[in-house]
Parts: C-alpha cells; structure tokens; sequence
C-alpha cells in the first residue's frame, strides 16, 4: 500500500495567516493527490483533486501543488471557516489511502 | 443539490452484523460510481469500499475484504454496506461518498456511527 505522510500534523495560525500543508507520498504518485476539509458536525468536503484542480466552490484562496511523491495545499489568507483538519489522499492505486491529517487550530 | 444520508448506524457485539444505508438525492444516481469510507474515532479516514454505477463490480480494502458487501439499489437511490463479523476495530464513522475519475470523493454525507462493543 502507498502510505501517505502529512506534515505538520497541526499548526496554529492566525486569521490572514499564509498556511502550508504537506503531504509525501512513500512512492510515485504522479498527480494523483486530493485534498479533503473535515469539520466535526459536518460532511467532510473535496478542496482540490488531481493535485491542483480547484474543486467547484471552493474558495480560491486554496491551492494545490506538487507531483511525484511532495504535494503542498496552501491557504492564501486564513478565514475563521478554515480552522479543520485537512487530510491528503492518494488515487494512484488501490487501496486509496490518506494521510494522517493537519489540524489547524486558531492561535 | 446533492444530498447522501446516511443511516444505520448502532451499537453492536463483537461478531456481529449491521447493514447501513446511504440515501442520495439531487443528482442522477445509476450515473455515479459510490463508495464508504470511514473514520475510527481519533484516528483518520480510511477508504473501505466502492461500487460502479451499475453495480456490477466491487472493490474493497483488504482490511474489509469477505466481511463487508457492497451494494446499490437505483431503483431507490440507495447505497448499501452490509457488515458481518464486525471487531471492535470496525468502531467508526461510516460516510457514503460519490467519486470521479482518477478516483476523488466529491460529495459526502455526515456519516453513521458503528460501535462494535461487548
């Protein structure tokens, strides 16, 4: 299995913070990497898929990047609705694994 | 809007059997490819399961594999996940998800909660 490793595993930062997550796949990926937003309570919910591609509503201040085995979702300006975990997944082959999650908390 | 509901979701033994159901709405569901993935309490997710649009194939993570049965009735837009000879560690969250090629998980539901406990 292609094991998925996200750094860090939290970070607090501030509202209008410049945030970045990274994910590390154990082999080639090439782009086949998503982003996911869990908040408790809710549906967890697609940020960007195939590495880059902005899922449709989500808020441009998300962006992806990264191909092969390094990929970095980053959070231009933080809002109060970003504070969640964020997990990576990997659709390069089966089973489609995650990664361990970044939780972002309020400083 | 797309809408999935899931459903099910109990306490049960070690052993023992449980079927959820995930309702879906608001889209043309024979069309979708579905899947469950799931999120033990404190840990991550971790995909369990997926179905084509016609039902006719199945995958599943080894960690489910013989145990768990995937399957869909269109007539109804309902997805199913039948459960047998559950361990404590299939103790999560269980949310259906519609998904796309390359494989990514574009709408989700809240989820059902499993307990397998004595």
């Amino acid at each position: 299995d292609i094991q998925m490793t996200q750094s860090p595993s939290s970070l607090s930062a501030s509202v209008g913070d410049r945030v970045t997550i990274t994910c590390r796949a154990s082999q080639s990926i090439s782009n086949y990497l998503n982003w996911y937003q869990l908040i408790p309570g809710k549906a967890p919910k697609l940020l960007i898929y195939t590495a880059s591609s902005l899922q449709s509503g989500v808020p441009s201040r998300f962006s992806g990047s990264g191909s092969g085995t390094d990929f970095t979702l980053t959070i231009s300006s933080l809002q109060p609705e970003d504070f969640a975990t964020y997990y990576c997944q990997q659709s390069y082959s089966s089973p489609y694994t995650f990664g361990q999650g970044t939780n972002l908390e309020i400083k | 809007e797309v809408q999935l509901l899931e459903s099910g979701g109990d306490l049960v033994q070690p052993g023992g059997s449980l079927r959820l159901s995930c309702a879906a709405s608001g889209f043309t569901f024979s069309n979708y490819p579905m899947s469950w993935v799931r999120q033990a309490p404190g840990k991550g997710l971790e995909w369990v399961s997926a179905i084509f649009g016609n039902g006719g194939t199945t995958f599943y993570a080894d960690s489910v594999k013989g145990r768990f049965t995937i399957s869909r009735d269109n007539s109804k837009n309902t997805l199913y996940l039948q459960m047998n000879s559950l361990r404590a560690e299939d103790t999560a969250v269980y949310h259906c998800a519609t998904y796309r090629h390359p494989i990514h998980f574009d709408n989700w539901g809240q989820g059902t909660l499993v307990t397998v406990s004595s």
